[in-house]
C-alpha cells in the first residue's frame, strides 16, 4: 500500500535562511509526487509536480527514487512562505494520498 | 465556475442525525474527489466521480455514507446517523483527468455533537 511521510509536523526558521520540508514514501509502481501548500484561511493549492520539474515562488523539489524522498527545498524563505505544507502521492492515477503535513513558520 | 465550491461552509448535527455536503467541481472537469480530514491531520480519500459514475470508493466507509454525482447537479455525500467520529473537514475536489492537478473546495466542517 502506499503511504506519505513528512516527519516534521512543525519547522520554524528566520527569514533568510535554507528551508528543507521532507517528505518519504512508499509505493510499489511508478510514482507521481505533488507538494500543495495551504496559507491560511486559503484552500488548498498545488505548489509543484514533480514531472513539471519547475520551480515555483523559489520552490524546487526532486524525485530521489532510491531515497524514496521528494524533500522540498527553497535557498531563502520569506515570510510569506508561512503555511502548511503536504506532500501527496497519485495512486495509478486517481486519488491522492497524502502525508500529514508540515507548518512551516518564517520569522522576521 | 472557476472555482470547486463546497457548501455548507459550517454544519453541526446531533449524533444520529443525517448530514448532507454539496460540491459543485469546476466546469469542464470530469472527475470529481471527496477526502476527510480529521483534525487537521492526514486527508483520508472516501470516493471519485468519473462524471456521474462511481470511479473508485474505496475509502468509502461501507456503512452510513454515501455520495451521489448526478448531471446538472452539484456533487453530494450525505451521511446517515452520524457519529462523533464523523467530526472532520471534508474536502471536494475536481480535475480535468484522473492525472491532471486537484484543485480543491474550501471544505465543509462538520461537528457532531
Amino acid at each position: 500500500a502506499q503511504r506519505v511521510t513528512q516527519p516534521e509536523k512543525l519547522l520554524s526558521v528566520f527569514k533568510g535562511a535554507p528551508v528543507e520540508l521532507k517528505c518519504n514514501y512508499s509505493y510499489s509502481g511508478s510514482p507521481e509526487l505533488f507538494w500543495y501548500v495551504q496559507y491560511s484561511r486559503q484552500r488548498l493549492q498545488l505548489l509543484l509536480r514533480h514531472i513539471s520539474r519547475e520551480s515555483i515562488k523559489g520552490f524546487t523539489a526532486d524525485l530521489n527514487k532510491g531515497e524514496t524522498s521528494f524533500h522540498l527545498k527553497k535557498p531563502f524563505a520569506q515570510e510569506e512562505d508561512s503555511a502548511m505544507y503536504y506532500c501527496a502521492l497519485n495512486n495509478a492515477g486517481n486519488m491522492l494520498t497524502f502525508g500529514g503535513g508540515t507548518r512551516l513558520m518564517v520569522k522576521p | 465556475g472557476e472555482e470547486v465550491a463546497q457548501t455548507p461552509k459550517h454544519l453541526v448535527r446531533g449524533e444520529g442525525q443525517k448530514a448532507k455536503l454539496y460540491c459543485a467541481p469546476i466546469k469542464g472537469h470530469s472527475y470529481v474527489f471527496w477526502y476527510q480530514q480529521v483534525l487537521k491531520n492526514e486527508f483520508k480519500f472516501l470516493i471519485s466521480f468519473q462524471n456521474e459514475n462511481v470511479f473508485d470508493e474505496t475509502g468509502m466507509p461501507k456503512e452510513r455514507f454515501s455520495a451521489k454525482c448526478l448531471p446538472n447537479s452539484p456533487c453530494s455525500l450525505e451521511i446517515q446517523a452520524t457519529k462523533l467520529e464523523d467530526s472532520a473537514v471534508y474536502f471536494c475536489a475536481s480535475s480535468q483527468t484522473n492525472y491532471n492537478e486537484q484543485f480543491f473546495g474550501p471544505g465543509t466542517r462538520l461537528t457532531v455533537l
